[in-house]
């Protein structure tokens, strides 16, 4: 189906932990995006890709490491997790306006 | 930068009509985009306006005026389903990238 997809849904992790989030789109488009979204702050850029092997960084990095070695996938490793990066993760794909994928919620305890 | 103001929460009766304003402060407009958003649930697409003037689409409107830095979205004859966030959204220079306002909870009563 096409769509975009992120894996898990669901992640319990602890402090300190390698965590990598996966987003997966079908429509072949250049830009990919990742958000964090917690109350009071809304959508936040964490990183973005125009396309394969090109990434830059938005508002939060921080902690965050992102890749794009095929157009279709990009992955967000979180490297160390902290208690403070629980959060519900989106993903995203755009031709114009953005496709958000279903979301990663993660608790790091 | 940019700077977005939405109205953090709004309610609403249904089958009435609600407007939910967006002002925005950039220094390079490349389009503004609402977003709806139920809980729990990822944002979805509902708008896009990148010159001045109403789109309209079935029960729902979106206006720009660029020269005010100002949006609104407009929903007509209100279903309990509306019932959800609604997020602008600036697109500033020649990239694909947005910054999001906070988002407008909006709350349909009976």
């Amino acid at each position: 189906d096409a769509g975009i997809t992120q894996s898990p849904r669901y992640k319990i992790t602890e402090t300190g932990r390698q965590v990598t989030l996966m987003c997966h789109q079908t429509w072949s488009h250049s830009y990919m995006f990742w958000y964090r979204q917690d109350l009071g702050h809304g959508l936040r850029l964490i990183y973005y890709s125009a396309a394969a092997d090109i990434t830059d960084k938005g508002e939060v990095p921080d902690g965050y490491v992102v890749s794009r070695s095929k157009t279709e996938n990009f992955p967000l490793t979180l490297e160390s997790a902290t208690r403070s990066q629980t959060s519900v993760y989106f993903c995203a794909s755009s031709g114009g306006e953005q496709y958000f994928g279903p979301g990663t919620r993660l608790t790091v305890t | 930068g940019q700077n977005i103001d939405q109205p953090t929460e709004m309610t609403a009766t249904e089958g009435a009509i609600v407007q939910i304003n967006c002002t925005y402060q950039t220094s390079g407009f490349n389009g503004l985009f609402w977003y709806q958003q139920h809980a729990g649930e990822a944002p979805t697409f509902l708008s896009y306006n990148v010159l001045d003037g109403l789109e309209e689409k079935g029960r729902f409107s979106s206006f720009l005026s660029r020269s005010k830095g100002y949006s609104y979205l407009l929903l007509k004859e209100l279903q309990m389903k509306d019932s959800a966030s609604y997020l602008c959204a600036v697109r500033e220079g020649g990239y694909q990238k947005v910054t999001f306002g906070t988002g407008t909870k909006l709350q349909v009563i009976p």
